[in-house]
């Protein structure tokens, strides 16, 4: 147990659906992340968030929308995906952006889009 | 800009024979460099990193490694594998500072340990 909670685990979607994935974290941390981790890729950074504030979005596609209604909690709206968007998503969160601060990392949503 | 490279895809071992799992980096200034773990079905696990103090960084389950900057090496070892370490294991550089302060993953090495 990390401190980083991501629900659900598992998730099958159709492409037309619309599905979120939750994160909560529970260290006190003011920066969360989600990555994407796909088969033989290293991991991507999707959207980095500063105390609620999107800080970063790696020019990724308009049909992942990210959402940080508070410092502890991080969705991630997902609608009208593609198949290639299966995939590992990791959410973590560390304290500031500090070169020396680890980032904690959740079990992760293993989305699967049919 | 920075990045690690992990020389090997797949690393196997046998039980009880030293590991190492290789990670060069690239860095215009100096980085902060950390190893993660992944077993099968879970996050990323911190187990260890190094901030510029010691060079040698001693983590969890026994590994340790070594920051050498003539190298630009940060190699992973342990002195005996045990089943349990059968896992994906990544490098990882951060660098700079503020939002942009990103963490650069390596592509991950698969640790297999034969009985």
């Amino acid at each position: 147990e990390t401190g980083v909670t991501q629900t659900p685990r598992h998730l099958v979607m159709g492409m037309t659906n619309k599905k979120s994935l939750k994160c909560e974290q529970h260290l006190g941390h003011n920066a969360m992340y989600w990555y994407k981790q796909s088969a033989k890729k290293p991991l991507e950074l999707m959207f980095v968030y500063s105390l609620e504030e999107r800080v970063e979005n790696n020019s990724v596609p308009s049909r992942f929308s990210p959402e940080c209604p508070n410092s502890s909690h991080l969705f991630l709206h997902l609608h009208t995906l593609q198949p290639e968007d299966s995939a590992l998503y990791l959410c973590a969160s560390s304290q500031g952006f500090s070169t020396v601060r680890e980032a904690f990392f959740g079990q992760g949503t293993r989305l699967t889009v049919v | 800009a920075q990045s690690v490279t992990q020389l090997d895809s797949h690393v196997s071992v046998s039980e009880g024979t030293p590991v190492l799992l290789r990670c060069n980096y690239s860095s215009s200034y100096s980085p902060s460099l950390f190893w993660y773990v992944q077993h099968p079905n879970k996050g990323l696990q911190l187990l260890l990193k190094y901030t510029s103090a010691a060079t040698l960084v001693k983590g969890i389950n026994g590994f340790e490694a070594e920051f050498k900057k003539s190298e630009t090496s940060f190699h992973l070892t342990k002195p005996s594998a045990h089943m349990s370490d059968a896992a994906e294991y990544f490098c990882v550089v951060r660098h700079g500072g503020g939002a942009t302060n990103k963490l650069i993953f390596g592509t991950g090495t698969l640790l297999a340990v034969q009985p």
